[in-house]
């Protein structure tokens, strides 16, 4: 379905190797979002945009990095730094304005191997 | 930052009992009160939500009440059904993202018994 497009659906990764989730969307949002999801611990925010070029460090920034070259692209990169990356990764966007629904992708799930 | 706890963690009712999830915040100038429903696999989806200037709002069998004073609202499921099985989150704006982002609770898995 449309809206917001998560690539791949599965991924496995050795230790040591950097990685790269892919979030497209066609709703024209503003803003975009990554959320990582543990069993048992909801959704904690990795990294927000609120417009191109620009992006912000949510609660657990490190070991991650994105970009924001495209208003409809918001790639984000899992890197070696990240000490337990194995886990549900979602992507989100919104208009951008306070307050506002947070539509999601289907995730990606990451595995180390 | 807004911190939200959301109970219970897991809940297991009847199928025709009513449902009850309740969440606390902790920012007092938050005014939007979402949640959201993660079936098995697959993303959350937003079933409801409400704005301060209501105490309460209603769709069908969900609801969902806010008491600012006590910073707390909650989820209500009337006649519950099987496909009613899920995870449910609540969240509030963020305020170190300008309340864009939202921040959630740790999530309620109901399951309802056929």
């Amino acid at each position: 379905d449309g809206g917001i497009t998560q690539s791949p659906k599965y991924l496995f990764r050795k230790e040591g190797q950097n990685v790269t989730l892919s979030c497209e969307q066609n709703l024209n949002h503003d803003a975009m979002y990554w959320y990582r999801q543990d069993p048992g611990q909801g959704l904690r925010l990795i990294y927000y945009s609120q417009i191109v070029n620009d992006f912000q460090k949510g609660d657990i920034a490190e070991g991650y990095s994105v970009s924001r070259e495209k208003k409809e692209s918001f790639p984000l990169t899992v890197t070696s730094a990240q000490k337990n990356p194995t886990a549900f990764y979602l992507c989100a966007s919104s208009f951008g304005r306070e307050e506002t629904e947070a539509f999601f992708g289907q995730g990606t799930r990451l595995t180390v191997v | 930052g807004e911190n939200v706890e959301q109970h219970p963690s897991t809940l297991s009712v009847q199928e025709g009992d009513s449902a009850v999830i309740k969440c606390t915040y902790s920012d007092s100038a938050s005014n939007y009160f979402p949640w959201y429903k993660q079936e098995l696999g697959k993303r959350p989806q937003l079933i409801i939500d409400i704005r301060s200037n209501v105490g309460e709002k209603k769709d069908q069998r969900i609801a969902v009440t806010l008491n600012k004073t006590a910073k707390h609202f909650s989820l209500h499921i009337t006649e519950t059904q099987p496909e009613d099985s899920a995870v449910y989150f609540c969240a509030a704006p963020s305020a170190g993202t300008g309340r864009r982002a939202l921040t959630f609770g740790s999530g309620t898995r109901l399951q309802v018994q056929p």
